[in-house]
């Protein structure tokens, strides 16, 4: 079936490079999507990336695809108290239009 | 742009009574939204999906006479959750996502938290 799996914590110093990593199993995933969500507050869109795509870059965003091994990561330069928050990575499936998500990533920036 | 809407962003409510929570894309036209559920500290539970003007689609174990969802526009969809029980407090997150764009990317509303007393 179709899964998305991430690692539940990340803990990094301010100014660092937080790197998130994800893993799919649907190959036939159309986009693939980071959304972050603050405390109390719904999923805001960080970044999306198309499945023919290896690599997207915005700002201090990166993403990086590996369709072969179905690994996902968003890498954030620069790392700042802010960026603390829950980051989901997400999937919209071949098959049909429904997007799966993982459970997301809790991300603390220490200062 | 593409800003999604919930009202009300937090209710409290004695078991028995029924909830309304509204969704609304206020600046672009959603055929698809998608209601979701969050418990604490894990990931969203995708309860249904509506399209404009048709019957929503509901996920395994999600029973739609206790979730009645209406999709009557473009720009509104509404999850009523009927005789509410405090099993029901959660977190409730809409989705509605603009066809029209690359990505047919979801945008989410704030969410709106239920606590049934």
């Amino acid at each position: 079936g179709e899964d998305v799996e991430q690692s539940l914590f990340l803990s990094v110093r301010e100014g660092d490079s937080s790197v998130i990593n994800c893993t799919y199993t649907d190959s036939s995933s159309t986009y693939l999507y980071w959304y972050k969500q603050e405390p109390g507050a719904g999923l805001q869109l960080l970044t999306y990336i198309f499945s023919n795509m290896d690599m997207k870059q915005d700002q201090r965003l990166t993403v990086l695809l590996n369709k072969k091994d179905k690994h996902l990561s968003l890498r954030i330069a620069d790392t700042q108290t802010g960026d603390s928050a829950i980051y989901f990575c997400a999937e919209r499936t071949g098959g049909g239009f429904k997007t799966i998500f993982g459970a997301g990533t809790r991300l603390f920036v220490k200062a | 742009g593409a800003v999604v809407s919930q009202h009300p962003s937090w209710v409290i409510c004695k078991s028995g009574t029924s909830v309304k929570i509204e969704c609304r894309s206020l600046d672009f036209q959603a055929t698809t939204m998608f209601w979701y559920r969050q418990f604490p500290k894990q990931s969203l539970m995708l309860m249904a999906t509506s399209n404009e003007g048709s019957k929503a689609t509901y996920e395994q174990g999600v029973e739609k006479d206790k979730f009645l969802i209406n999709h009557a526009s473009l720009t509104l969809s509404t999850l009523t959750v009927t005789s509410a029980h405090p099993e029901d407090s959660s977190f409730y997150i809409c989705s509605a996502r603009e066809s029209a764009t690359a990505g047919n990317t979801q945008y989410f509303g704030p969410g709106t938290r239920l606590t049934v007393l």
